[in-house]
């Protein structure tokens, strides 16, 4: 059974530039959440999507943006790329029970974005 | 708001215990985890908590709360050199519809 899985691994990009990362969920589960890694810091919350809806957003411009597919697949599309944006973006599935509660996420390995 | 506090390194010897401690600050948390990163890898869940609950053990984990202080612990007991990562105390609301607030993470060294 496959986990989450992320691609690509790795990505440089030019500032100014703008990227789109990919995330498949684990199987069985409906919400993928994002969460961008700076080196030495703790994962920061982008945002959260369930039924092909942002429903939850962390305190990320606008420059970031995302979709949900109907197969539970996300992007995470992030625009006019800065020096500061370069991080460990890593993407979380989870399953919603009837409460809205789980007990934590299956988290993939990331994509290491870097922008020069 | 929120935030979750921790130390940033523990270093212990092989065979010894480890703790490793956290405190967060949003008094509505109902879950509390600990994940587990090692290097160039993603985050893996260890083991959680609820809110309503003091203790928890699993194997050679043991998870501490102190709701009046707002304080999580994680006991590793007999700890191994395959140990040595970075821990993350994480709390959320509601579980996974919420979003989880990580705190810096400890880098926990195992000394052979």
């Amino acid at each position: 059974d496959a986990g989450v899985t992320q691609s690509p691994t790795h990505l440089i990009k030019t500032r100014g530039q703008q990227v789109t990362l990919r995330c498949s969920p684990k199987s069985g589960h409906d919400t993928v959440s994002w969460y961008q890694q700076a080196l030495g810091q703790g994962p920061q919350f982008i945002f959260q999507y369930y039924e092909e809806e942002e429903r939850q957003r962390g305190n990320f411009p606008d420059r970031f943006s995302g979709h949900q597919f109907p197969n539970y697949s996300s992007e995470l599309n992030v625009n006019a790329l800065l020096l500061g944006d370069s991080a460990l973006y890593l993407c979380a599935s989870s399953l919603i029970s009837l409460d809205r509660s789980n007990y934590g996420y299956t988290f993939g390995s990331g994509t290491r974005l870097t922008v020069v | 708001g929120e935030d979750v506090e921790q130390s940033l390194f523990l270093s212990v010897r092989e065979g010894d215990s480890s703790v490793i401690n956290c405190t967060y600050t949003d008094s509505s948390s109902t879950y509390l985890y600990w994940y587990k990163q090692e290097p160039g890898a993603g985050l893996q869940l260890l083991t959680y908590i609820f809110s309503n609950m003091d203790m928890k053990q699993d194997q050679r984990l043991t998870v501490l709360l102190n709701k009046k202080d707002k304080h999580l612990s994680l006991r590793i007991a007999d700890t191994q050199t395959g140990d040595s990562a970075i821990y993350f105390c994480a709390e959320s609301f509601l579980g996974g519809y919420q979003k989880v607030t990580f705190g810096i993470g400890t880098k926990l060294q195992v000394i052979p």
